[in-house]
């Protein structure tokens, strides 16, 4: 089982903000993935990663930005959030073949007023 | 394409009683996994199990059980004796062996709640 952490759990933040979520895993994983869930429950794929310098969007388009710069460091940039950002954010990675399994992260709850 | 089904939005049972969480999934690949993960009220998702295309035989883990169907492109979760801590939502997932980026395509959940 993979150990992935995010950071903050929670945020409140005005609009016009800018903000980074963090996610890190200690599992040497190459492939990292970012997924938006909104209160309806489904999960929406926003970006991924196939390794340090790949970033790749995601199925739904988000005005989010990633970087990968180092395997174990994955973070999520908002440039200037808005109320339409308001979600929970799940981190999650994998060993990287399609038969692996992803492991998530806690999540980050973020609301913007 | 893929895609997976859960047709059931929410559940509710009481206490002990034994609930189905239905997954259907469409996919053309020849090999492919198939997930169930659990979410509780804290938000994190939690692996639970992992079956391949290939491995039709049911699993118990405890209070768990997968069927996994290829003929009716199901892989349905039993939870026997439900319990107050089972309350969370269920997400099945599938991901194929077309699918480079190692893509899970999740189904849209399903709240379970189970009533003391």
């Amino acid at each position: 089982e993979a150990d992935i952490y995010q950071t903050p759990r929670y945020l409140v933040i005005g609009t016009g903000k800018k903000i980074t979520l963090e996610c890190s895993q200690t599992m040497g994983h190459d492939k990292m993935y970012w997924y938006q869930q909104d209160p309806g429950m489904e999960l929406h794929l926003i970006h991924y990663s196939y390794g340090v310098n790949s970033t790749e969007k995601g199925d739904l388009s988000s005005e989010s930005t990633v970087s990968r710069i180092r395997t174990e460091h994955f973070p999520l940039t908002l440039e200037s959030a808005r109320p339409s950002h308001t979600s929970q954010y799940l981190c999650a990675s994998s060993e990287g073949r399609f038969t692996d399994t992803q492991y998530f992260g806690p999540g980050t709850r973020l609301t913007v007023l | 394409a893929q895609k997976v089904t859960q047709a059931q939005t929410e559940i509710s049972v009481v206490e002990k009683e034994d609930v189905t969480l239905d997954c259907v999934y469409e996919t053309r690949d020849t090999t492919y996994y198939l997930f169930w993960y659990k979410q509780p009220p804290s938000g994190e998702l939690v692996f639970l199990i992992r079956r391949n295309s290939f491995d039709e035989q049911n699993e118990i883990s405890g209070r768990y059980s997968w069927n996994f169907q290829k003929s009716t492109s199901s892989f349905n979760f039993t939870i026997t004796a439900s319990q107050v801590v089972d309350s969370a939502v269920y997400f099945c997932a599938l991901s194929g062996d077309n699918n480079a980026g190692n893509m899970l395509t999740f189904g849209g959940g399903t709240r379970l709640m189970v009533k003391p």
